[in-house]
């Protein structure tokens, strides 16, 4: 099955500097990647998300890339600020031989931007 | 945006009884609903995958009999933990999916704090 690693696992960034977050997949039939924020005590919401036929998408502050080649994708927030401070989870859609198509997650990042 | 209501958001109970916790997509139609279960500072772990009008489809390792999914329409699905122990309590999340299943996001709801005593 598909196999997703996060990193950092914490990161921790001044007011206005950018955050970069990485993750890689081992599933190369992989084809949808999104990015997800949870913040304390809440459910994960969706931020952004990239299928596999672009390389990169942006909305506003935040951008997401993807290498199909190398098989990794990164969350990139420019102008942090502290609002973003979050957790952050990064999932790849894949074959799961169990449910069908299923998201795998990586093990989050918790962010902190601090002022 | 799509919207995914779960409810209650906590719950606390005494061990041995059950819980049943609700799942609702608010403005589309969910023909596949997603619950994980996340401990603290972990990521999400899937549970099992339910399908509308018929039976949920559970992760190995994963109870059946302890954790009763039911997804009997296109806009609720509900987990009942069957007879529970302290070691159940965790955070349990919904998602959902609409009918398009190779397009759609998945959705989340805001999750359910269940504490056994």
């Amino acid at each position: 099955g598909e196999n997703v690693e996060q990193h950092p696992s914490t990161l921790s960034v001044q007011e206005g500097d950018s955050a970069v977050i990485k993750c890689t997949y081992s599933d190369s039939a992989s084809n949808y990647f999104p990015w997800y924020k949870q913040e304390l005590g809440k459910g994960p919401q969706l931020i952004i998300d990239i299928r596999s036929n672009v390389g990169e998408k942006k909305d506003q502050r935040i951008a997401v890339t993807l290498n199909k080649t190398a098989k990794h994708f990164s969350l990139h927030i420019t102008e942090t600020q502290p609002e973003d401070s979050a957790v952050y989870f990064c999932a790849a859609k894949g074959w799961n031989s169990n449910s069908g198509y299923a998201l795998n997650f990586g093990k989050g990042t918790s962010l902190l931007v601090t002022p | 945006g799509a919207v995914v209501s779960q409810h209650p958001s906590r719950v606390i109970c005494k061990s041995g009884t059950s819980v049943k916790i609700e799942c609702r997509s608010l403005d589309f139609q969910a023909t596949t609903m997603f619950w994980y279960r996340q401990f603290p500072k972990q990521s999400l772990m899937l549970m099992a995958t339910s399908n509308e009008g018929s039976k949920a489809t559970y992760e190995q390792g994963v109870e059946k009999d302890k954790f009763l999914i039911n997804h009997a329409s296109l806009t609720l699905s509900t987990l009942t933990v069957t007879s529970a122990h302290p070691e159940d309590s965790s955070f349990y999340i919904c998602s959902a999916r609409g009918a398009l299943l190779s397009e759609s996001p998945l959705h989340f709801g805001n999750g359910t704090r269940l504490t056994v005593t």
